[in-house]
This record gives structure tokens, C-alpha cells and sequence, in this order.
């Protein structure tokens, strides 16, 4: 079945470090791919998304390229603030009437000054 | 504006009771999900509806109804609640049932712990 693999966490960095955070799937189809975040207390919000491969999404200074001959997704940021602090969740999404997004683990991020 | 409502927002019940959670969107969007966050954080879909009609439903134990009034609401019913059914649960709409490109919008999430 469809999945999507997130790198173990959780991540912890000084401010202003680098962030990589790896994703990959395995998707029956050709799915579009989704960055969510969920900061504390609150409900997911899209950070970015790519449908095609080669696709480039990007937000607040976050950016993930969508690579299809590695199956793989990976959020990167050249340098992290203390609000970027919340769960990174990646997702996978299909074409289709039953269409549903499939998340991968989630993975906390810290970001201490 | 709040896109995604949820209420209650925080729910404390003892085992063996039934229980509503109750979702508005005032987006527009005809698609409306649940969705399920256990203790790990882990998120996976309940249902999903298009327009009134149940589209998705993921091998959820029947003690769960969701109810869609109209497609603004989708209510989410638990009945005889039992510990593993604590989690927090997410509502989400998007504009379109099967586009992949759709982004979901979610709601700020009900915690139910049930004791």
C-alpha cells in the first residue's frame, strides 16, 4: 500500500542551524507530496506541496524538492528559528474519488536560542 | 473567520458513554474529513465525505457515525467509548473530493480522553 517513511526524531537545534528533515514514499500512482506542520496546541496547517516531479515547494523560508527517481520529499531550511519549533508531518496524496492523504510518523523539531 | 471549526475543543468522559464532536467549515469546500492522532502523533484517516456522501471509511469500528447535515458539518458520533478511542481527533475539508492537488484544511482538533 501507499506510505510515506519520515527520518526517527525528535530533532533538536540551535537557532539559525540547518534543517533537514528526510521523507520518502511508496505510492501506487503518481502522487502529489505535502508538508504539514502542527504547532503546539494546534491543528495541522500546509506548509508546502509539489505535484509534479522536479517541483520545487516552498514557504517561510522552507523548501522541498520532489524527487521521483528517489521516491523521496525532504524538507530543508538554512536556518532555523525558535518558532519554527512543532511537528513536521509528510504526506502523500492520490488522484481519485477515495483520494485521502497518508502521513508519514511525524517528527518533533526544537529549536533552542 | 475560523476556516475549520471543532467543538468541543477539550473532552473528558468515562468508558462505556457516547459522545458527539461537532464540525463546521465556512470555506466552501464540498470534502470534509476525520482524522485520528493517537498518543504518537501519528494522524490517519477515519472518513471523508463529498457533498453529504460517504466517501471514505477506514476500517473504523462501527461504535463511530459520522452524520454530514450538510456539506458545511460533518459531526463525528461515538458510541460506548472505550480508552483506545483517547486520541485526538481532527476535522479537515478541501475544495474537491480527488484532486490531488487540493490542499486540506484543518480544524484545531478535539481531545478526547476517555477514563
Amino acid at each position: 500500500g501507499d506510505s510515506v517513511t519520515q527520518m526517527e526524531g525528535p530533532v533538536t537545534l540551535s537557532e539559525e542551524a540547518f534543517l533537514t528533515i528526510n521523507c520518502t514514499y511508496t505510492a501506487t500512482g503518481y502522487p502529489s507530496l505535502f508538508w504539514y506542520v502542527q504547532y503546539p496546541g494546534e491543528g495541522l496547517q500546509l506548509l508546502l506541496k509539489a505535484t509534479k516531479a522536479d517541483d520545487k515547494g516552498s514557504n517561510k523560508g522552507f523548501e522541498a524538492t520532489y524527487r521521483k527517481e528517489t521516491t523521496s520529499f525532504h524538507l530543508e531550511k538554512g536556518s532555523v528559528q525558535v518558532s519554527d519549533s512543532a511537528v513536521y508531518f509528510c504526506a502523500l496524496l492520490l488522484r481519485g474519488a477515495n483520494s485521502k492523504l497518508t502521513f508519514g510518523k511525524g517528527i518533533t523539531l526544537s529549536v533552542r536560542p | 473567520d475560523t476556516a475549520v471549526s471543532q467543538t468541543p475543543k477539550y473532552l473528558v468522559t468515562q468508558m462505556g458513554n457516547d459522545k458527539s464532536i461537532k464540525c463546521e467549515q465556512n470555506l466552501g469546500h464540498d470534502t470534509m474529513y476525520w482524522y485520528k492522532q493517537d498518543s504518537k502523533k501519528f494522524l490517519k484517516i477515519m472518513f471523508s465525505y463529498n457533498n453529504k456522501e460517504l466517501i471514505i471509511n477506514e476500517t473504523v469500528p462501527n461504535r463511530f457515525s459520522p452524520k454530514s447535515p450538510d456539506k458545511a458539518h460533518l459531526n463525528l458520533h461515538i458510541n460506548s467509548l472505550e480508552l483506545g478511542d483517547s486520541a485526538v481527533y481532527f476535522c479537515a475539508s478541501s475544495p474537491l473530493a480527488g484532486g490531488a492537488t487540493d490542499t486540506q484544511y484543518f480544524g484545531p482538533g478535539t481531545r478526547l480522553t476517555v477514563l
